[in-house]
């Protein structure tokens, strides 16, 4: 199964949001309601920052929001502060006991 | 708070086998749902190999499936990764998980290096 399709990059300034996309096919993403976001800074393992599409794990700021629309799934950050810069992956499951995930996206904040 | 962590040689030589083993703490990896392995290439993004259920039944990425096999250890609540014939392109970090649907909980990963 091909990757999902996030931009390689984003940024912001302090305060501002951003919104970052993650784009499959109705085989992963447009399918199925198990979308998740994963936070990983540099030399760390993924983080789960959101789950089932749009829900955060116990400790995960409300400054991080998901959404999906048809075949591509959304995380809003907001309220942009230093620590948020970090590396950012989308995976959603895919059928068949499989998962699939995006290429990745680094934030910048600037 | 449950835990895991991955245990196995950092260094494998080319055409061996690579051989992880994930110890799960705080949570009885019978409960489930499901236990898997991903990886992260040095620089690269995330790859899925894997998952074994508590049934014990496996399934595999498509372009790793003719290599790779896993399986569960409920007495020592671990869970094992075997890569078979090994490049240098193996080469990656090494995450264990638990799969709820999507991985939740991440071990904090082992780098794997195939040199010889």
């Amino acid at each position: 199964q091909s990757a999902l399709t996030q931009p390689p990059s984003a940024s912001g300034s302090p305060g501002q949001s951003v919104t970052i996309s993650c784009t499959g096919t109705s085989s992963d993403v447009g399918g199925y309601n198990y979308v998740s976001w994963y936070q990983q800074h540099p030399g760390k393992a993924p983080k789960l920052l959101i789950f089932d599409v749009s829900k955060r794990p116990s400790g995960v700021p409300d400054r991080f929001s998901g959404s999906k629309s048809g075949n591509t799934a959304s995380l809003t950050v907001s309220g942009l502060q230093a620590e948020d810069e970090a590396d950012y992956y989308c995976s959603s499951f895919a059928g068949d006991n499989n998962v699939v995930f995006g290429g990745g996206t680094k934030l910048t904040v600037l | 708070q449950m835990q895991l962590q991955e245990s196995g040689p950092g260094l494998v030589k080319p055409s061996e086998t690579l051989s992880l083993t994930c110890t799960v703490s705080g949570y009885s990896i019978s409960s489930g749902p499901h236990w898997g392995w991903t990886r992260q290439p040095p620089g690269k993004g995330l790859e899925w190999i894997g998952s074994v259920y508590r049934s014990g039944n496996s399934y595999y990425n498509t372009s790793l499936r003719s290599r790779v096999s896993m399986s569960l250890d409920t007495s020592k609540n671990q869970f094992s990764l075997n890569l078979r014939s090994v490049t240098a392109a193996d080469t990656a970090i090494y995450y264990c998980v638990r799969i709820k649907w999507i991985p939740d909980y991440w071990g904090p990963g082992a780098l794997v290096t195939v040199s010889s």
